[in-house]
């Protein structure tokens, strides 16, 4: 049974400071995991996605991996409040081309304060 | 570049009625396509995904079917809907061989 579990929050940041979103996932054969922001009402949109432990930059956003603990994060540095909303971390066992759908956690909700 | 289509946007059905919801997708060939469930309280549940037209996988049992009459189109359907079918249902893409999924606008069902 896969699962990724995240923290539901409301996650509280000032605006200006750093937003540290995580995430663990119960399968180990779990390969490639994925980010994505989820505004009210609205569908999710990818902002990021990671394959190898370590780190990977895209702007504001940093990605963080480290399968031997099966845990993945989000940093938001520079918070803005319109990067309130849930942030949902996703997971697929497999990479290099499988069409299995993504296993996705219940989402945090990120609250960026003026 | 991609576009992803769903309709109705919104949509309020009487409980035992049936349900047809559309998928659509512009500007790619032979995409996976995926339908998910969002319910209230509940993260984004896998319904179907289908890897060509008429191939089809189901991950949840229930009273819904989905089908891929053709190469970017994907339809999900009932045909008595239950109370809990409500949610917000999303259609998502993805190129063949990349994991990477895209997701429409979604619909939102109430079934009263």
């Amino acid at each position: 049974q896969k699962e990724v579990e995240q923290n539901s929050g409301p996650l509280s940041v000032p605006e200006g400071a750093i937003a540290s979103l995580n995430c663990t996932y119960s399968d180990r054969g779990s390969q490639s995991f994925f980010w994505y922001r989820q505004y009210s009402g609205k569908s999710p949109e990818l902002i990021m996605f990671i394959y190898s432990n370590g780190d990977k930059e895209d702007g504001r956003f940093t990605a963080q991996l480290n399968k031997a603990s099966q845990y993945v994060s989000l940093l938001i540095r520079d918070s803005q409040p319109s990067d309130s909303a849930t942030y949902l971390c996703a997971v697929n066992m497999y990479s290099g081309g499988g069409a299995d759908g993504l296993t996705f956690g219940k989402g945090t909700h990120l609250i960026i304060q003026p | 570049s991609q576009t992803i289509h769903q309709w109705p946007a919104t949509l309020v059905q009487p409980v035992g009625s049936p349900l047809s919801l559309e998928c659509t997708v512009e500007g790619t060939s032979n995409p996976n396509l995926y339908w998910y469930r969002q319910a209230a309280g509940r993260g984004l549940q896998l319904l179907f995904y289908s890897v060509g037209i008429g191939q089809i996988s189901s991950e949840v049992p229930q009273n819904l079917s989905a089908s891929r009459p053709q190469d970017r189109q994907f339809i999900l359907s009932s045909k008595k809907l239950l109370l809990s079918d409500s949610g917000f249902y999303l259609c998502a893409w993805s190129v063949r061989g990349v994991e990477t999924q895209y997701f429409g606008p979604g619909t939102r069902l109430l079934v009263l």
